[in-house]
């Protein structure tokens, strides 16, 4: 059970902004937000996280709405490297990480 | 970050055989976790890797089929035993940190024949 819901998938226009949702409906307090992102043939790599507040760091920003049931990772420019599978993924007091089935971005040159 | 090296990156093995994958980082880890992946599929947690006791199997996952060591903090082994064509599929070792992302190994493709 993923218990996290994205889109199946997004396309963008590279140079432009996406902005990827997620639902969490059931989060509990102490559950963070991790993203991920898969490139083909690759494991996947750290995005970003947070738990309250939004984040920004050098790949993305992440912004979690005040009832903490969604969340959107903001990629602001698009390059054609953005390519790939993108995970939302509820990180709980065990430490686990569950992956759903995630959004596949898909930028246009 | 962590570094993750895994081994061997790819394989082609007999049915009824077994393989043995090698997680190893550059660095003491306290959580270390196996993943598999099915063709066109997403991620699936086998396992957390524990040091110095049995690992921890989902649902699904037993230690027969997947049994894993710990011996130090830096490493870990994932065993596939008695594979069948099923068992098929990309193997990765990922770790944690508290408070940091958490890392994946690039992964292990298995190829049973």
């Amino acid at each position: 059970d993923a218990k996290t819901t994205q889109p199946n998938s997004m396309e963008s226009n590279e140079e432009e902004p996406v902005h990827l949702p997620c639902n969490h409906s059931t989060i509990s307090g102490t559950d963070y937000i991790h993203w991920y992102r898969q490139l083909p043939s690759q494991g996947p790599e750290y995005v970003i996280h947070g738990l309250t507040s939004n984040v920004n760091n050098r790949m993305a920003s992440l912004a979690i709405a005040e009832d903490r049931k969604s969340s959107t990772l903001i990629l602001h420019r698009a390059t054609l490297r953005d390519a790939a599978v993108y995970y939302c993924i509820r990180r709980s007091n065990d430490y686990k990480l569950s992956f759903g089935a995630g959004t596949t971005v898909t930028v246009r040159a | 970050s962590a570094v993750i090296s895994q081994k061997p990156s790819r394989d082609i093995c007999q049915r009824g055989t077994s393989l043995t994958i090698q997680c190893q980082v550059d660095s003491q880890v306290t959580m270390m976790f196996w993943y598999r992946q099915q063709p066109g599929q997403s991620l699936t947690l086998i396992a957390t890797a524990n040091q110095g006791s049995e690992a921890t199997y989902e649902s699904g996952f037993v230690i027969d089929k997947f049994p894993i060591s710990r011996p130090n903090l830096t490493f870990s082994t994932l065993t596939v035993s008695n594979m069948s064509p099923e068992d098929s599929s990309i193997y990765l070792c990922s770790v944690g940190d508290v408070g940091y992302g958490y890392t994946f190994g690039s992964g292990t493709r298995l190829t049973v024949v």
